[in-house]
């Protein structure tokens, strides 16, 4: 069974500090994925990656920036965290081939930006 | 681009009764369609995908492509049918990503 892993299940940060939410994957998947889920607005993504130290932004990427170091491990970095950056953010990982069916999704890390 | 509409933020039904959640999409290709469920306190999960046709706790979803639509249907709704469903799309047109609708809460009352 894949897992995926998101280190924090809450996080409390204040603004301007710069913030690391981790996610690790165990099935040696190729594709890794960041969205962020808000009440009334869904799940949008933020980043995703395809491999190792390749990045692609997705549908909101403004204030936010990821790192792919190994297959594994997909970090999103907050540079200088703000108020509207509160929310809970979900890591996925997805084998290729795959297509949709094989997203798996973390617990989620719910940050909260005070 | 391709975009999901759920119109419905909540739905609130009486035990027994059927349920149909509304999905309308938008997308140029051939979409894959795709229905999530999040219990509370649970991770997101898929429940079903329209490629199958398959049944899931008593879940179906037909693609109506004339229509453009996904609705999510069963018969007689559940107390454990509660929780947040979210409709999704993957577009191989539009870079491989799943793009999700903004979800409709379902609460199902005795």
């Amino acid at each position: 069974d894949v897992k995926v892993t998101q280190s924090s299940r809450y996080l409390v940060k204040r603004t301007g500090e710069k913030v690391f939410l981790e996610c690790v994957q165990d099935m040696d998947h190729e594709n890794m994925f960041w969205y962020r889920q808000d009440p009334g607005l869904g799940l949008r993504l933020i980043y995703f990656s395809y491999d190792v130290k390749m990045k692609e932004k997705g549908d909101i990427p403004e204030g936010y920036s990821v790192s792919r170091e190994k297959k594994e491990r997909f970090s999103l970095i907050l540079e200088s965290a703000s108020t509207n950056q509160t929310s809970m953010y979900l890591c996925a990982s997805r084998s290729t081939p795959g297509g949709a069916k094989g997203y798996t999704f973390g617990s989620g890390t719910r940050l909260t930006v005070v | 681009a391709q975009r999901v509409t759920q119109p419905e933020k909540l739905l609130s039904v009486f035990k027994g009764a059927p349920v149909e959640l509304k999905c309308n999409y938008s997308y140029s290709g051939s979409p894959e369609l795709f229905w999530y469920v999040q219990y509370s306190r649970q991770r997101l999960q898929l429940l079903l995908r329209h490629i199958s046709r398959e049944s899931i706790k008593g879940f179906t979803a037909d693609l109506n492509k004339g229509e453009t639509s996904f609705h999510l249907k069963k018969p007689f709704a559940q107390e454990e049918d509660s929780a947040m469903y979210y409709c999704a799309l993957y577009g191989r047109g539009g870079g491989n990503k799943l793009t999700f609708g903004t979800g409709t809460q379902l609460k199902v009352e005795l």
